[in-house]
């Protein structure tokens, strides 16, 4: 089946601009992350949905950041007044119940200018 | 805070060679341990992981990794390793809240 899927791949934006990244998670999952992974890192956690609600969100780095998931399925990560600092691989990813197995999408390399 | 380190950032073998990855973990309470793989081009993806149980845990393609509580460790191996084994390399670990802290990878090459 389809997996986890999320656009753009590629994102360039000037520092300043507002950007939103989508991701749409494996269908009938649940619970669903968004990770920031940098160069030379592992992935770092923004935030948690289970469900329609955010049920952690203390990985978003500043209230720049911002993530919506209206009807429990596909969400929103909207970065507004994005920073160069900001740039880095986006990744989503979903689970059947908040305990399962993470199943990780592409990402959305993000580069703010 | 928690946090996982994973000591061998760079890894290069040929191939048949054994592999064994560190990975140590800083957490109170409950551990949940996972190895997550990243080939070339492609998504992260679970390799194996460790919820309770028999703490020698065998994964796909080969892997397994052992659950070492007094050493705080989750240590990945494998006997015989192949060209297409070379990926990137995260372990994980996470507490109740089921939620992962990552390391910063290891990259291993494999040469054939």
């Amino acid at each position: 089946g389809a997996g986890v899927s999320q656009t753009p791949s590629n994102k360039v934006t000037e520092k300043g601009k507002y950007v939103e990244l989508r991701c749409d998670p494996i269908s009938g999952h649940t619970a669903l992350y968004w990770y920031r992974q940098s160069l030379g890192q592992g992935p770092e956690f923004l935030i948690y949905f289970q469900g329609t609600g955010a049920a952690d969100d203390s990985g978003l780095p500043n209230d720049r950041f911002f993530a919506v998931r209206p009807e429990g399925s596909v969400s929103t990560l909207k970065i507004q007044r994005t920073e160069r600092g900001d740039s880095a691989v986006y990744l989503c990813a979903s689970s059947f119940t908040g305990s399962g197995e993470q199943y990780f999408g592409p990402g959305t390399r993000l580069t703010v200018t | 805070a928690q946090s996982v380190s994973q000591h061998n950032h760079h890894v290069i073998l040929s191939e048949a060679a054994s592999l064994e990855l560190g990975c140590n973990y800083s957490y109170g309470g409950t551990v949940n341990l996972f190895w997550y793989v990243q080939y070339p081009g492609q998504h992260l993806q679970l390799l194996l992981k460790y919820f309770s149980g028999d703490p020698l845990v065998k994964g796909i393609k080969g892997f397994e990794a052992e659950f070492i509580k007094s050493k705080f460790s989750f240590n990945l191996r494998k006997p015989s390793v192949q060209w297409s084994d070379t990926a990137e390399y995260f372990c994980a670990a996470s507490g109740g809240s089921y939620i992962p802290t990552f390391g910063r990878g290891t990259s291993l090459i494999v040469h054939p």
